[in-house]
């Protein structure tokens, strides 16, 4: 069964702090995403990861950036965070078939608040 | 920019109904176009995936249709049920984006089914 595990469902830190969340899925998906969703906001795309080491921004990628070490992690990084910062973060992955795209799968989320 | 959009934004049936939820979007070159389901609190859950060049999927009880010329998609469920109230967000994939998959998401659907 697909797998994507978001290091914590909860998470509270401070202004200016440097904030890391981890996402890890084990189906050796190719592609890796992160988003954040926003009450009348809906979800939207930070930065996301075709390949090791690569990474593309998103919509919103202004405050953040991300690290890809190894397939299975996909590290999203608040370099100082901010109270806008605070969110609901939510990591998904998908397999790149043969060109086509399979679903996109999503861990539970990682609720941060900043203070 | 892909603009999605989900009527209606909130939808309270009885139980055993059929209903439609509808989605559109602006930009009809779609590479494909994903249904999910979000429960409070949590991650989204994959539903559905149409690829551009078909027409429609099918799951249980659910099936989702897609209109790419017209820049439309239905999901229909058949004979609700309580456990089908959750969020139900659109998903079309961008054009172009053959190798990473990026989707564009809806603010979705809040359905509630009454025992």
């Amino acid at each position: 069964d697909v797998k994507v595990t978001q290091s914590s469902r909860y998470l509270v830190k401070r202004t200016g702090e440097k904030v890391f969340l981890e996402c890890v899925q084990d189906m050796d998906h190719e592609n890796m995403f992160w988003y954040r969703q926003d009450p009348g906001l809906g979800l939207r795309l930070i930065y996301f990861s075709y390949d090791v080491k690569m990474k593309e921004k998103g919509d919103i990628p202004e405050g953040y950036s991300v690290s890809r070490e190894k397939k299975e992690r996909f590290s999203l990084i608040l370099e100082s965070a901010s109270t806008n910062q605070t969110s609901m973060y939510l990591c998904a992955s998908s397999l790149r078939y043969g060109g086509s795209n399979q679903p996109q799968h999503f861990g539970d989320g990682t609720r941060l608040s900043i203070l | 920019k892909q603009e999605v959009t989900q009527i209606p934004a909130a939808l309270s049936v009885p139980e055993g109904e059929n209903l439609v939820l509808n989605c559109s979007f602006t930009d009809s070159a779609i590479y494909n176009l994903q249904w999910f389901r979000q429960d409070p609190g949590k991650g989204l859950t994959s539903l559905l995936l149409i690829q551009s060049s078909q027409r429609e999927q099918t799951s249980g009880r659910l099936n989702a249709s897609l209109d790419k010329s017209s820049g439309r998609s239905t999901l229909y469920i058949a004979a609700s049920q309580p456990g089908d109230s959750a969020t139900y967000l659109c998903a079309p994939g961008e054009d172009g984006s053959g190798n990473t998959g990026k989707l564009i998401f809806g603010q979705g659907t809040t359905l509630q089914v009454k025992p």
